[in-house]
């Protein structure tokens, strides 16, 4: 099945530790893959796409085709990445659309 | 830029009852989501608009749900009747394209089903 796996429900560090929100996919073709993040009572958003292969907030996502994963990482965590992160890939043929994986509560402590 | 708007924000209505949601879409965005989100779960999508057209309703229980896109603008997502396992997060979103675009969100209807 083509799905999104993000093992962690929840994921708490601290201040200024590197962070790392797992996400592994199953797909049979060439995936393009998605972080979307929703901070409290605020609305989902999309944080980055691995075409574009920037950084936004901090945050980067690489790739590996080989372990089939799609890894969100940051340096140095602050409180205001505190959030819900999904992963995403586009399904493509037939009905294309987007597919997310169930998310990770990120809780950065102080 | 408001974004997407959704109303209402959250509705409480009694099983076999009827209920709709409403999307206004970004400005000039040509398509259309709705996405079902169960608690714990990422959204999953309902259906899709390409203007007016519903090109993809493929994962939308039609037995019960309904949608339409009037004018390729605005657009309306029912249920009739409601039952126990609708209680969800009901998200619309738009996109200037098609789904390759960015997807813009709204706040979501929380619908409860007693």
């Amino acid at each position: 099945a083509q799905r999104v796996t993000q093992p962690e429900k929840l994921l708490s560090v601290f201040k200024g530790a590197p962070v790392e929100l797992k996400c592994n996919y199953s797909y049979s073709g060439s995936p393009e893959l998605f972080w979307y993040v929703q901070y409290s009572r605020q609305r989902l958003q999309l944080l980055l796409r691995h075409i574009s292969r920037e950084s936004i907030k901090g945050f980067t996502a690489d790739l590996n085709k080989g372990e089939t994963s799609f890894h969100l990482k940051k340096p140095f965590a602050q409180e205001e990445d505190s959030a819900m992160y999904y992963c995403a890939f586009l399904k493509r043929g037939g009905s294309e659309k987007l597919v997310f994986g169930k998310g990770t509560k990120l809780t950065v402590n102080p | 830029e408001a974004g997407v708007v959704q109303s209402p924000r959250y509705k409480i209505i009694e099983k076999k009852q009827p209920v709709a949601f409403w999307c206004n879409p970004i400005s000039g965005h040509n398509t259309l989501y709705w996405y079902l989100q169960n608690l714990g779960q990422g959204p999953e999508l309902l259906i899709r608009y390409e203007n007016e057209e519903a090109v993809d309703d493929s994962q939308l229980p039609k037995d019960r749900f309904s949608a339409e896109r009037l004018k390729g603008v605005d657009s309306t997502l029912k249920i009739q009747p409601a039952e126990l396992g609708d209680s969800a997060v009901y998200l619309c979103a738009s996109s200037l394209g098609g789904v390759t675009d960015t997807q813009y969100f709204g706040p979501g209807t929380r619908l409860t089903v007693l």
